[in-house]
This record gives structure tokens, sequence and C-alpha cells, in this order.
């Protein structure tokens, strides 16, 4: 399967403030799938990027595919508590793997 | 809402037991994954499935073994327990393409 690198590995931002995660490859991708993952729970499922510099919006969330298709970015406005997390990003191959992912806390 | 099981959500069990973690989906998925994830850390895959009686290693190594008899079904065994086996592991499933995976709620395995 093919790899990436996510960064940052943490965030720390004060509730409100604006975060952006991004995950990059050595390779073209075809597809790029990103997960959330709360502390202690499972990976959900959020979003799936397929086209060349494609933007997709989930409310206060905004992913992007890079024209070239090596890299990826989740960025969100105004981060809320329910923010936190880990988020993955992965190439949606046979196999499934994930970047190593970034931590995201809010402080109040 | 995703319909895939895992169980025990919670394990602990001494060294050297034998021991099998279940997991089950009702979604008619062919694609199944087993991941090891330590608290806070990344996701690794151990063992994936693309079908009945299709087994192969992820790309950490793992001692675990696991089979697939059954489309719905993808149990995962350790011969002898060690504390080193100590983890979370996640099962997951996906759908015909390479569509979403759906996760069980994990088993959090302790060997003392």
């Amino acid at each position: 399967g093919q790899q990436v690198m996510q960064i940052p590995q943490y965030q720390h931002v004060q509730e409100g403030e604006d975060f952006t995660t991004y995950c990059n490859s050595s390779t073209t991708l075809s597809n790029i799938q990103w997960y959330k993952q709360r502390p202690g729970g499972h990976p959900v499922f959020l979003i799936q990027l397929v086209k060349s510099g494609e933007v997709k919006k989930q409310k206060r969330l905004t992913f992007q595919f890079g024209e070239a298709k090596k890299n990826s970015s989740l960025h969100i406005t105004a981060t809320q508590t329910t923010d936190v997390g880990t988020y993955f990003c992965a190439p949606r191959d046979d196999k499934i793997i994930f970047g190593k992912g970034t931590r995201l806390h809010i402080l109040p | 809402e995703a319909d895939i099981y895992q169980t025990p959500r919670y394990l602990v069990i001494g060294t050297g037991k034998k021991i099998t973690l279940e997991c089950s989906q009702t979604m008619g998925h062919d694609k199944m994954y087993w991941y090891q994830q330590d608290p806070g850390m990344e996701l690794h895959l151990i063992h994936y499935s693309y079908g009945v009686n299709s087994t192969e290693k992820g790309d950490l190594s793992s001692e675990s073994t696991v089979s697939r008899i059954r489309t719905e079904h993808f149990p995962l065994t350790l011969e002898s327990a060690r504390p080193s086996h100590t983890s979370q592991y996640l099962c997951a499933s996906s759908g015909f393409g390479n569509t979403e995976a759906f996760f069980g709620q994990g088993t959090r395995l302790t060997v003392v």
C-alpha cells in the first residue's frame, strides 16, 4: 500500500481558532480518505477525495486534494471542543494504510 | 450506524494463554481488516482479507493469526499471549471497491 506523511503530529489551538493538517505522498495517489478518531473511540470515516484539485466541505471542515494528487489537507474553521481527536488520512487501496495522524487538542 | 461488532471489549489475561478476538459484520462486506493501536498512537495494519479463505499479513509483523471461513466473521488468535501483545485491536470492514471502512469498537487487551 501507498504511504503518506501527516503533519503536524500534534496541534494545540485555542477554541475558536482554525486548524489545518496536511497529508503528503511522494507518489501520485488515486484517492485519499480522511477519518476522525475521538479519544477512547474508533476511527470514523469523514470523506473521500478522488479528483485532482477537488475541494469538499462539511460544515466547518474543508478537505482538499492537490492538483498533482500527491497531497491533501483538512482545514477546520473556528474549532470547537467537539473537534478534539486524531485525524488520519489514508490512501484508499485494497489495503488501508493510515498516516500517523494529527492529534488536535483544544484549549478552552 | 455501522454493523460491525467486536468481542470482548476488554480482556485481561495471563501470559501464555491462548486467546481469540472476535469480529463480525452484518453488512456483507468482502474486505476485512485488523489493526493494532497503542493509546494515542498510529494504526498498524496487521491482517486483512479480501473474502472467504483469503488472508494476508499487513505491514506490521504480528504473532497473531486470522481466519476467514465465513464472510461475516474474521477472528484473530494469539496462541500464547505475552505482555508485548498488550494493545488495542480494531477490526474494520469495507464493501466492494475502494469505499469507506467501518470500524468496530475495538478490544483492549492486557496481558499480565
